[in-house]
């Protein structure tokens, strides 16, 4: 099955710093790859996804890159805020299996 | 839409006391999911369904079971609870459809501890 590793498994950024998080896989067939952002007690909840037919995708201060060939995939926050600060997941799926494949998570802090 | 809704939110059971978790969910969902977190840990999958009256193991199984006998209901049963089940609990559902996107949907979680 699928094995998806993630790194770094924490990170301390300033405010107002980048934060970057890496993601690889090992199934050549995987085609979504979904970011979730969990605070303290709460739900996982989607932040951004991509689908393979594209390299990178865009929303605000949040954006996720994709390298097929090389199988890693990145989550990219610009102008952190504290807020950020929090657990990030990443995961991946193909259209014909049924399962997701999470990484091990990154505990994210942004320091004011 | 409610989305996901489990329940109990929070429950303590003695070891070898057995309890159902709920899960519905109202987007018409066939995918759905029981993952465990222990503190600090990712999320591991338990059981997982495509569709009512289909169900199938996830990573880790033992010690679980399930159910999925409609689209919106999806109950895990822990028999004989043992202190390694403490853990959060979340269900989740996706529509795994390309016209309707492959999202999960977390419900908000049930809080076990086991002693």
């Amino acid at each position: 099955g699928e094995n998806v590793e993630q790194h770094p498994s924490t990170l301390s950024v300033q405010e107002g710093d980048s934060a970057v998080i890496k993601c690889t896989y090992s199934d050549s067939a995987s085609n979504y790859f979904p970011w979730y952002k969990q605070e303290l007690g709460k739900r996982p909840q989607l932040i951004i996804d991509i689908r393979s037919n594209v390299g990178e995708k865009k929303d605000q201060r949040i954006a996720v890159t994709l390298n097929k060939t090389a199988k890693h995939f990145s989550l990219h926050i610009t102008e952190t805020q504290p807020e950020d600060s929090a657990v990030y997941f990443c995961a991946a799926t193909t259209n014909t299996g049924n399962q997701f494949y999470f990484g091990t998570g990154t505990s994210l802090t942004v320091i004011p | 839409n409610a989305g996901v809704t489990q329940t109990p939110k929070f429950r303590i059971l003695k070891i070898g006391q057995s309890m159902t978790l709920q899960c519905t969910q109202d987007m018409n969902h066939n995918y759905m999911y029981w993952y465990r977190q222990d503190p600090g840990m990712g999320l591991k999958l338990i059981y997982y369904s495509v569709g009512a009256g289909i169900t199938d193991k996830g990573e880790v199984p033992n010690g679980y079971n399930v159910s999925r006998s409609t689209t919106e209901d999806f109950p895990l049963r822990l028999e004989l609870a043992a202190p390694s089940q403490t853990s959060v609990y979340f269900c989740a559902s996706s529509p795994r459809r390309r016209e309707l996107g492959y999202e999960q949907y977390f419900g908000p979680g049930t809080r076990l501890t086991v002693t």
